[in-house]
């Protein structure tokens, strides 16, 4: 069965200091994967996404992710966070046999410490 | 390009009544797909429609229905409302099969 797993339900960080939200999929197929985030009270914006290719991916707002095949990770990264950062983030999943029933993760909700 | 829409952005209502909810997805775009948002699931996904055709569906009971018109619009309709029904609802589009979602701003209902 598919599934995404955010390990991480809370994260605090001070503004500037560096973040990485981590992402597991567990998935039959060849995966494509995204990161949505989410302001309170707002619907979902993509941060980024992998299809295939080079599998550092680079997205709006800074941030980056990494694809990692033999770990199952999609982990998300930006090496300096500002207080605007703070929302929720949502790893999402995939799969061409799947078609646009994308599989989410219950989400990382990020706090940022001024 | 205008982004997705969605309406009502809230809605009250009671046990055993019925809601529609609408979404107009970005110009061009021809896959609509529904999920729904609790505290408790996160976000699970409702069906897809794809050239009027609902081409995926979730695992919700048949009380949750949609389609989808000529232009790409689409709706959503729940039967028998029950107070888990409370949630936001997202409404995303995209070109095609497995595609970039483009989120809207949800619909959020209240069932009392």
């Amino acid at each position: 069965a598919q599934s995404v797993t955010q390990p991480d339900i809370h994260i605090t960080v001070s503004e500037g200091a560096s973040l990485e939200l981590r992402c597991n999929y567990s998935y039959g197929a060849t995966p494509y994967l995204f990161w949505y985030v989410q302001s309170p009270g707002q619907g979902l914006q993509l941060l980024l996404k992998y299809f295939s290719g080079d599998t550092l991916v680079q997205g709006i707002k800074g941030f980056e992710a990494e694809f990692k095949r033999s770990q199952s990770s999609f982990n998300l990264r930006k090496p300096s966070v500002h207080w605007s950062d703070a929302a929720e983030y949502f790893c999402a999943v995939g799969a061409e046999n799947t078609g646009n029933q994308f599989y989410f993760g219950t989400g990382t909700s990020l706090t940022v410490i001024p | 390009k205008a982004g997705v829409t969605q309406t009502p952005r809230y809605l009250i209502k009671t046990r055993g009544q019925q809601v529609t909810l609408s979404c107009s997805p970005i110009s061009g775009h021809r896959s609509v797909s529904w999920y729904q948002q609790t505290p408790g699931q996160g976000l699970q996904f409702l069906f897809e429609y794809f050239s009027e055709t609902q081409r995926n569906k979730g695992n919700f009971p048949g009380r949750f229905s949609g389609r989808q018109f000529s232009n790409s619009r689409s709706e959503m309709n729940v039967s028998t409302l029950e107070l888990g029904d409370s949630a936001l609802y997202l409404c995303a589009s995209s070109l095609g099969r497995v595609e970039t979602q483009y989120f809207g701003p949800g619909t959020r209902l209240l069932v009392l």
